[in-house]
């Protein structure tokens, strides 16, 4: 049982070139979620999906597409990569229902030069 | 807007009790929750609050406050490994969460 796991763990891109960060979760869970993490902020919601072939815009979306494969994977790409989208990338997946927490990824740095 | 607000950073020592406040302004609650995450790592879920009242497990508690916007997590007979930082969560009336920017917990022996 490995969680979630997210690639690649570390990568630095030059502005304008494009990536894409994978993330998998073996938990038979519902929800998934992108976040990025910057200093002295707190976790800000990039896109989510509440199930297979569903996806939403969180609180900073521009910039960022997603797509929920299947029911384990959900990717999230940038297609020109700019210097303000350095930051680390967590992925998170939870079960339906506003009670249960979410299990996260260990993380991807991105630097963008 | 929605705001929550915890220290920036804390300092304690090795074998005593902290208390880490998280006060928050949000259109609606759902749910209170408090993670740990040590530096370079993932955030791990520590204890969620929906009612008001004290949470207990093991050396951590939480505590909600609904009228008053406000919650603690309250860490006994620290130990080093608790260095880390510690996120408040909250779940708006949307089913959004909104997390605070952390409190970093230093522990000196």
């Amino acid at each position: 049982n490995a969680g979630v796991t997210q690639t690649p763990k570390f990568r630095v891109l030059k502005t304008g070139q494009s990536m894409t960060l994978l993330c998998a979760q073996d938990m038979n869970h519902e929800y998934m979620y992108w976040y990025r993490q910057d200093p002295g902020m707190g976790l800000r919601l990039i896109h989510y999906s509440v199930g297979e072939g569903t996806t939403a815009k969180g609180e900073v979306p521009d910039g960022y597409n997603v797509s929920r494969l299947n029911k384990r994977e959900f990717s999230l790409r940038l297609e020109s990569a700019a210097p303000s989208q350095t930051s680390v990338y967590f992925c998170a997946s939870s079960y339906q229902g506003s009670s249960y927490e979410q299990y996260f990824g260990p993380g991807t740095r991105l630097t963008v030069t | 807007g929605q705001n929550i607000d915890q220290p920036t950073e804390m300092t304690a020592t090795e074998g005593a009790i902290v208390q880490i406040n998280c006060t928050y302004q949000t259109s609606g609650f759902n749910g209170l929750f408090w993670y740990q995450q040590h530096a370079g790592e993932a955030p791990t879920f520590l204890s969620y609050n929906v009612l008001d009242g004290l949470e207990e497990k093991g050396r951590f508690s939480s505590f909600l406050s609904r009228s008053k916007g406000y919650s603690y997590l309250l860490l006994k007979e620290l130990q080093m490994k608790d260095s880390a930082s510690y996120l408040c969560a909250v779940r708006d009336g949307n089913y959004q969460l909104i997390w605070g920017a952390g409190t970093k917990l230093i522990i000196k022996p």
